[in-house]
């Protein structure tokens, strides 16, 4: 009963390298996401997607890339790396656009020094 | 724009105290209102919701309702018990409502903390 797995779970950058965070979903969701959670802020969109070969900025795109070339994927890619962007990141997915449930990995925290 | 404001926290309580964490939204139209909870060290999980006024979403003791008038989806449970300690989240879904901010609204979250 996997769900929504994201690998690594923890990993330390240094400033200016660059790493993929990687998404992967079995439930067959059209609809993919990628947050950002920091202290205190709650939850911020990075990227979207609602179909293989559809994604879409969210909130706080600067810093980060997607692709979706199948359904099951979503990685993000982080270039240049920057302490702005130590965080703890979150995948999740879902059947629906309007159903509002959202189902999520277990987190990825990704530290810059 | 659409929002969602919910009480700070930490929440402090003792086991079987009352809990309730205020949120109050700003939408247009009719949005879907949600509880996520986030156990330590997890990703977070929909704990319940309410598609529409006056409706009660409920699950695990916790009961939550959509009113309308107030523009607020307080979350309550008559009993706390050290097993609830976590984030809560409210949120919500404003039908066809796209761009930046996704599907989903999420408030910055309230942390409960539940003491034996």
């Amino acid at each position: 009963n996997a769900g929504v797995t994201q690998t690594p779970k923890f990993r330390i950058l240094k400033i200016g390298q660059s790493m993929t965070l990687q998404c992967t979903q079995d439930m067959n969701h059209n609809y993919m996401y990628w947050y950002r959670q920091d202290p205190g802020m709650g939850l911020k969109l990075i990227y979207y997607s609602v179909g293989a070969g559809i994604t879409d900025k969210g909130e706080v795109p600067n810093g980060y890339n997607v692709s979706r070339s199948t359904t099951e994927d979503f990685p993000l890619r982080l270039e240049l790396a920057a302490p702005s962007q130590t965080s703890v990141y979150f995948c999740a997915s879902s059947y629906s656009w309007t159903g509002g449930e959202l189902f999520f990995g277990e987190g990825s925290r990704l530290t810059v020094l | 724009g659409n929002s969602v404001t919910q009480m700070e926290g930490p929440v402090t309580l003792s086991e079987e105290a009352f809990l309730t964490i205020n949120c109050t939204y700003t939408a247009t139209g009719y949005p879907s209102l949600f509880w996520y909870v986030q156990y330590p060290g997890e990703g977070l999980q929909l704990l319940l919701k309410a598609t529409k006024a006056d409706d009660k979403g409920s699950n695990k003791g916790f009961e939550a309702t959509y009113r309308k008038e107030t523009t607020s989806f307080h979350l309550e449970k008559g009993s706390v018990q050290v097993s609830d300690s976590a984030v809560y989240f409210c949120a919500l879904s404003d039908q066809g409502y796209g761009g930046s901010q996704g599907n989903l609204i999420f408030g910055k979250g309230t942390k409960l903390s539940v003491k034996p």
